[in-house]
Parts: C-alpha cells; structure tokens; sequence
C-alpha cells in the first residue's frame, strides 16, 4: 500500500460547483496532516493544516478520520483561479518527515 | 513574507558532472530540507538537516548526494556524478519547530530544475 494515495483526476469542474478530494494514508502513527497546493512546475504551497475536529478556511473545509486513515478535502464554489494540482500531505510517524500523495489535478473551466 | 530562496532557477549539466544547488532558508528557521520532484510524479523527500548534521534521510539520498550548511545561511545540495535520472526539480524548504509540534509547516523555495543530459 502506497504511504499515501490519491486519485490523480483530472477534476474537471465548472466554476460555482463543490469539489470534494480524498486521500488514504498508511502509517496509522502519523500526526500532521496538511493539503498544499501546487501550480504548474511551481512549488507546493500550504493551502491548510487538518485537525481531527475538521477545519474550514473560507470556500475550503478539511477532515481527518483516523480511524480510517482518510482525509478529504472539500472546496465550495470553486474559481478559476483554484485550478492546480491539490497535494495531501502526512508526516511519516509520529516525528517524521512530510511524504506527499502524487496529487489531486484540479481544472476550474467557465 | 520570509521567503526560502534557491539558486540556480535552472541547471543544465553533462552527465557525471557535479553539481552544487543552493538554498537560503528563512532566517530564524531551524530545520531544513531537501524533496525533489521528477516531471509528472510525485514530490519525494530527500534529506532533513537540523543542529548541522542530517537528521533523517531517504532511501533516494546515497552516496551520490551530500548536504551543507557552509556559513550560517547557506544551506547546499551537492550532487556528484550526475545521472541522466537526476533531472528533476529540487526543492529546498524550511522550518521553524518540530513537526510534531503541528502549527508550523514547511515553506518551500521555488526550487531548481537540473536537467541532466
């Protein structure tokens, strides 16, 4: 089982529309947990951390079950300016280094 | 906003050539990193660095490579005898605590792309 896993995509959406990413994670000792963001051959950006109790940034809501070793990643009315590549993000165990899921492609079209 | 800084923005190099890739973190970050990323794939890591000496590394960071921080503000990717595989994007990234402490993330540099050829 890879470390962590996404379904590549592509999403494509219209704009206004609510687009829901998911991501498995295999090491159940991980503790931090994080969706960036990556444009084009640029680097990943920090889009938000996600806590247990779920977390929301604006048109963004994140949720991590342990349980399941799951995290989502919700967007509400999407742009054009949200098409990129979305990345969830888990430390390997509970002090190790952040392992990315190859990423979640996201296009926003009028 | 603090920034990580890297040079060179792009490298084109012979193949067993060295290379060196240099990265600035922000000033009052402790920890530093290396990820790199082949064209299409995912984002891997490389090495971790903190109190001058690496702290953890990957399976990908052999021999080949080594890491520096010469001066207090450098911190230095040294490649030797490039492989035509080595193209890819570099990334330095940095940052402040733990990981475990959770509210600080890693901030990454706009990274160097290496072209092997």
């Amino acid at each position: 089982r890879k470390e962590v896993e996404q379904d590549p995509g592509p999403f494509n959406v219209p704009e206004g529309a609510t687009v829901a990413f998911n991501c498995t994670y295999s090491n159940s000792a991980s503790q931090s947990f994080f969706w960036y963001r990556q444009d084009c051959r640029k680097e990943p950006k920090l889009l938000m951390s996600v806590y247990s109790s779920g977390n929301e940034d604006g048109r963004f809501t994140a949720q991590l079950n342990r349980a399941s070793q799951y995290i989502s990643l919700l967007i509400r009315d999407s742009k054009l300016s949200d098409s990129a590549t979305y990345l969830c993000v888990v430390n390997r165990g509970s002090q190790g280094n952040l392992i990315f899921g190859k990423g979640t492609k996201l296009s926003v079209k009028p | 906003e603090p920034e990580v800084t890297q040079t060179p923005s792009h490298q084109v190099t012979q193949m067993g050539q060295e290379v060196i890739l240099r990265c600035v973190p922000i000033s009052n970050h402790l920890y530093f990193y290396w990820y790199r990323q082949i064209l299409g794939q995912k984002v891997e890591f490389l090495v971790s660095f903190y109190n001058n000496e690496i702290s953890e590394k990957s399976e990908i960071f052999d021999d080949q490579f080594s890491v520096e921080r010469p001066d207090g503000s450098n911190f230095t990717l040294k490649i030797r005898s490039t492989k035509l595989e080595d193209s890819a994007m570099y990334f330095c990234a940095s940052r402040w605590t733990p990981l475990r402490s959770g509210a600080n993330v890693l901030t990454f540099g706009a990274g160097s792309r290496l072209t092997v050829l």
